[in-house]
């Protein structure tokens, strides 16, 4: 079993909806959450952080579910311009640095 | 502006060769990390540097060599030895000293093109 584990999709949406991704990790002494954006061959850049009281930015809403161990990421009002890969990533010790990524889900919003 | 540097953006290495990937960034981050990108594929994790004149293995470190001789600078050498490193690869940086509930924000350079010709 990976340690962070992403539904690798494609989730073709059309403009305007909503659309939920899920992001399963196995070690519970994880410490911090991210969600990153990365775009065709370019490289990922920080979508939002993801705060034990759940966060939101904008059309954005990022969630940590410590329980079961999962993180999740929600697009309201989806835009053409949020198709991209989103990475979950997972640090399990914050002072050690060591950080694993999901392998993404991909997001396609069509007109 | 604050950020990291790779360079070159592309680079064509023939066979048996060995080539290096600069890495330098100006975020006075203690934290760096090289990842390797398959098309289609996640990022995995080459080495990683907490602090200077020190670094660890990441999950697939063979075939690959780096130093950490100064803060601002990670270089990676892509030896011989690695059979495929025909990929993209991705330098980053965090701040791994920040005591706070989301620290360690990871941020990425804009990645190095590697084909083998």
């Amino acid at each position: 079993r990976k340690e962070v584990e992403q539904d690798p999709g494609p989730f073709n949406v059309p403009e305007g909806a909503t659309v939920a991704f899920n992001c399963t990790y196995s070690n519970s002494a994880s410490q911090s959450f991210f969600w990153y954006r990365q775009d065709c061959r370019k490289e990922p850049k920080l979508l939002m952080s993801v705060y034990s009281s759940g966060n939101e930015d904008g059309r954005f809403t990022a969630q940590l579910n410590r329980a079961s161990q999962y993180i999740s990421l929600l697009i309201r009002d989806s835009k053409l311009s949020d198709s991209a890969t989103y990475l979950c990533v997972v640090i399990v010790n914050t002072n050690a640095g060591k950080s694993t990524f999901g392998d993404g889900t991909t997001l396609t919003v069509k007109p | 502006d604050g950020g990291i540097t790779q360079s070159p953006k592309y680079l064509f290495r023939k066979e048996g060769q060995n080539v290096t990937l600069s890495c330098e960034q100006n975020l006075n981050h203690d934290a760096m990390y090289w990842y390797r990108q398959d098309p289609g594929q996640g990022l995995r994790l080459i080495y990683y540097s907490q602090i200077v004149n020190d670094f660890q293995k990441g999950d697939i470190a063979e075939g690959y060599s780096v130093s950490r001789e100064k803060k601002e600078s990670f270089p990676l050498t892509v030896t011989s030895a690695q059979k495929n490193p025909t990929a993209f690869y991705l330098c980053a940086s965090s701040g791994a000293n920040r005591v706070k509930e989301s620290g360690n924000t990871i941020y990425f350079g804009e990645g190095s093109w590697l084909t083998v010709v």
